[in-house]
């Protein structure tokens, strides 16, 4: 099981690029990396997907270095909309843990 | 295309009685996941079906708790009797596939049960 390791929250303004951080020392080989997002009262959402160097869609990008020990979760000029609840999974098929996630905040 | 449904949306029940809650996945789904979300804390994995059958259930108490997917569709999980520590909401997802890549997990709006 590997477990990750994440802030526990995280402030940020309107417009600014946000990078949230996620370690995860035993990461096993067959582990993708695989971040979600949680708004209040509803279920979590998939926001993006790696397995390594960088990953881009349309809402986020994903930096992970050669060792797969750590990446990062980069939002782009946040808005209010993604204040939000962040969960950085590392896990293939076997078992996964959401742990407590990072509180992000972004202010006007 | 419909997401995942589950029902109801919010269940109050007295200690020591029982509870059910329904899930229906994403048409063609075949895993499906049972969380339960303790506020402040992230979801914690109670069981993981594929098709219909358990793949994983090792955090579900299973002395009160039980699930089932019949059919290999919709799921039930029931909680018999139910504790005070077992206020929580309880997610349901489906994926199309566990391994990864793109075993993106698609999440329902969530069953919140409060035990008096």
């Amino acid at each position: 099981l590997a477990k990750t390791t994440q802030p526990i929250s995280m402030d940020s303004y309107e417009g600014q690029e946000v990078n949230i951080t996620c370690s995860h020392n035993n990461i096993a080989t067959n582990d993708y990396i695989t971040w979600y997002q949680q708004f209040p009262s509803q279920g979590p959402r998939f926001i993006i997907q790696g397995y390594k160097t960088k990953v881009t869609n349309e809402v986020a990008s994903l930096f992970i270095p050669a060792d797969r020990k750590s990446s990062t979760l980069s939002l782009p000029r946040v808005s209010l909309s993604d204040t939000a609840v962040y969960y950085c999974l590392a896990y293939n098929f076997n078992k996964f843990y959401f742990g407590s996630g990072t509180k992000l905040n972004v202010k006007p | 295309e419909a997401g995942v449904a589950q029902s109801p949306r919010y269940k109050i029940i007295e200690k020591r009685q029982s509870v059910a809650f329904w899930c229906n996945p994403i048409s063609g789904h075949a895993t499906l996941y049972w969380y339960q979300q303790i506020l402040g804390q992230g979801p914690k994995l109670l069981i993981q079906f594929q098709n219909n059958g358990v793949v994983d259930d090792s955090q579900l108490p299973k002395d009160r708790f039980s699930a089932e997917r019949l059919k290999g569709v919709d799921s039930t999980l029931k909680i018999q009797p139910a504790k005070l520590e077992d206020s929580a909401v309880y997610l349901c997802a489906s994926s199309l596939v566990r391994e990864g890549p793109n075993n993106e997990q698609f999440f329902g709006p969530g069953t919140r049960l409060t035990v008096l």
